[in-house]
């Protein structure tokens, strides 16, 4: 069971994009629109930012966008604040007995 | 407003056992499937353990499976994590996590467990 593939960090100045990418197989990713992307903020709980690739829960500005191309999956950021300073970690379902795995997780860095 | 609750960490010697638990209000508990994810300090989300609604059936991380049991009783709204064995590596903040699909939209706040001598 290995955990999806991102980057273990990222950078970008304000009002920049930046994207995350976030890899896995066809077994997971690429098996199924059911990745999605949370952010987590130093000594806080996670906070859901896309689902199902690419929707947008209520509340979630729309410089938050997902995507999927093959076995990969990406959030971007546009238009960079200083408080998308976080760490991000993309999920999948995998849809066999171990049903669920997380990425590494992705450290963004507002310059 | 879905509000879960986590109970039962604290400090225990390796190879003892601890049980958490999760406490819900505010939406159709039976409805949900409901997980386990962990956090070592200073490292990523770990998903642990998922129990359907039917209070039957279960899955497990590799790292997890044969020592810990995940249960739920929805007439109490309530899910558990039964961990055996526990081992240094699995110091961690527990969350308790539901969502509405395939996701996670709410999460409790978090129980720590330590494991140390």
């Amino acid at each position: 069971q290995s955990a999806l593939t991102q980057p273990r960090s990222v950078s970008g100045s304000p009002g920049q994009s930046v994207t995350i990418s976030c890899t896995g197989t066809s077994s997971d990713v690429g098996g199924y629109n059911y990745v999605s992307w949370y952010q987590q903020h130093p000594g806080r709980v996670p906070k859901l930012m896309i689902y199902d690739v690419s929707k947008r829960p209520s509340g979630v500005p729309d410089r938050f966008s997902g995507s999927k191309s093959g076995n990969t999956a990406s959030l971007t950021i546009s238009g960079l604040q200083a408080e998308d300073e976080a760490d991000y970690y993309c999920f999948s379902y995998t849809g066999n007995y171990i049903d669920w795995v997380f990425g590494g997780g992705t450290k963004l860095t507002v310059l | 407003e879905v509000q879960l609750v986590e109970s039962g960490g604290g400090l225990v010697q390796p190879g003892g056992s601890l049980r958490l638990s999760c406490a819900d209000s505010g939406f159709t508990f039976s409805s949900h499937w409901m997980h386990w994810v962990r956090q070592a300090p200073g490292k990523g989300l770990v998903w642990v353990a998922r129990i359907k609604n039917d209070e039957i059936s279960t899955s497990y991380a590799d790292s997890v499976k044969g020592r810990f049991t995940i249960s739920r009783d929805n007439a109490e709204k309530m899910v558990y994590l039964q961990m055996n064995s526990l081992r240094v590596d699995d110091t961690a903040v527990y969350y308790c996590v539901t969502g509405t699909g395939y996701y996670y939209n709410y999460w409790g706040r978090g129980t720590l467990v330590t494991v140390s001598s």
